[in-house]
């Protein structure tokens, strides 16, 4: 079964540091175009990050020199190492895999659960 | 940055009625990139429509995409109860963003 299951998120304080990871299974992450989605509480969604799959890495400008995507090929699991925290970075943050893994610009088909990060004193 | 507004924030319906969800986009959305989402509550993101029209693995066909440019629409033909919920659209073809939301709910 294609499937994605994010852990790792969890209360921290601002300016804090955290890491999302993304286990992958019934398709390989490496040989697709993969994302970072988040949706503040009662809010919309809103792209965060990507990696293609010959490796390079986009971010939205919210994130940008803050959050870090990554992945290990040999765990087929995505990361994103989130640091310098604010509260406006309080989410459920979901990965999600884009439609075809040919095409840099496609629909996010499948999408894990989520996991929430809130950031707080 | 691409801005999608959708329109109408919140659409009350009774089942078997059609909805008619639109989505406006700020400059021509490239090459049709335009997708719809669904979202219930507690739930990740499901897809229904990719490339303003095709609709995804196991949508039921009441679902309609249509589109182009900086205007499309998403059509539920008839709607079922388990359609009740908040659909989002997203550009794909300038870096990514998601519209605001329609919610979807009964009457």
């Amino acid at each position: 079964e294609v499937q994605l299951v994010e852990s790792g998120g969890g209360l921290v304080q601002p300016g804090g540091s955290l890491r999302l990871s993304c286990a992958a299974s019934g398709f390989t992450v490496s040989s697709n175009y993969m994302s970072w989605v988040r949706q503040a509480p009662g809010k919309g969604l809103e792209w965060v990050s990507v990696i293609h799959s010959g490796g390079s890495t986009y971010y939205a400008d919210s994130v940008k020199g803050r959050f870090t995507i990554s992945r290990d090929n040999s765990k087929n699991t995505l990361y994103l190492q989130m640091n310098s925290l604010r509260a406006e970075d309080t989410a459920v943050y979901y990965c999600a895999r884009q439609r075809d893994g040919f095409n840099v610009w496609d629909a996010f088909d499948i999408w894990g659960q989520g996991t929430m990060v809130t950031v707080s004193s | 940055e691409i801005v999608l507004t959708q329109s109408p924030g919140t659409l009350s319906l009774s089942p078997g009625e059609r909805a008619t969800l639109s989505c406006r986009a700020s400059q021509s959305v490239s090459s049709s990139y335009l997708a719809w989402y669904q979202q219930k509550p507690g739930q990740a993101p499901r897809l229904l429509i990719y490339g303003a029209s095709s609709r995804a693995t196991g949508i039921p066909d009441r679902f309609s995409g249509s589109g182009s440019g900086t205007d499309f629409t998403l059509t539920i033909s008839r709607l079922e109860p388990e359609d009740f919920a908040v659909y989002y659209c997203q550009q794909y073809g300038n870096s990514r963003t998601f519209g605001q939301g329609t919610k979807v709910e009964i009457k």
